[in-house]
């Protein structure tokens, strides 16, 4: 099975630091997107990344797609309130080009 | 700007009966899903169609649920009977590839989140 694990599940911080989180598996995919999600809405794409060890930059969000494309992280730096939310990695598997695989999510708090 | 439209937002209903969730996607996106996600958890897909066909549904119980996309536009997905199990956020989307391998981002829906009594 083509498997996204994240970690960590639940991160709460305070306003102003910086945090990362992993996105991980044993599997090589072909492309690797990341999403957000508000409590009551649909998830909302922020980046999608296809070439390994690629960096993509969005304002105080960085993504890193692994050299060996099984990896991803998001880091963001001076975390804000309105930065709150749930973090979801989604992968194509390079197997299996048909399908979304989506992790089980990082839940983010940023207290003020 | 173009959405993916879900109704109801909100169902309440109590175990057995049956409950209809119904989904516009994006105007020309010709592929749809249904996702079905826990509170604070990923999404796992329950059915995907390229236009009127289904392309995956090998994580629907098909023994309770059904999907259709009849016209290979909007889409409805049915519960019967419903299960205290299925209480859940019911998520559609939308993308304009007809493979998700071109990187075509999806569009969600707000979804239609399911209470069962």
């Amino acid at each position: 099975t083509q498997l996204l694990e994240q970690s960590p599940q639940f991160l709460s911080i305070q306003e102003g630091e910086n945090l990362t989180v992993y996105c991980n598996s044993s599997s090589v995919f072909s492309s690797l997107q990341w999403y957000r999600q508000e409590p009551g809405e649909g998830p909302v794409l922020l980046v999608t990344v296809v070439t390994g060890g690629e960096v993509k930059k969005l304002k105080r969000l960085t993504f890193q797609f692994g050299d060996a494309r099984k990896d991803s992280s998001l880091h963001i730096t001076a975390a804000q309130p309105g930065d709150t939310g749930l973090y979801l990695c989604a992968g194509v598997p390079s197997s299996n080009t048909g399908k979304l695989i989506f992790g089980q999510g990082t839940t983010l708090q940023v207290k003020p | 700007e173009a959405e993916v439209a879900q109704s109801p937002r909100y169902k309440i209903t109590e175990k057995s009966q049956a409950v209809a969730f119904w989904c516009d996607p994006i105007s020309g996106h010709a592929t749809l899903y249904w996702y079905r996600q826990i509170l604070g958890q990923g999404p796992e897909l329950l059915v995907q169609f390229q236009d009127e066909s289904v392309v995956d549904d090998s994580q629907l119980p098909k023994d309770r649920f059904s999907a259709e996309r009849l016209k290979g536009v909007d889409s409805t997905l049915k519960i019967q009977p419903a299960e205290l199990g299925d209480s859940a956020m019911y998520l559609c989307a939308s993308s304009l590839w007809a493979s998700a391998l071109v990187a075509g981002e999806l569009f969600f829906g707000e979804g239609s989140r399911l209470t069962v009594l």
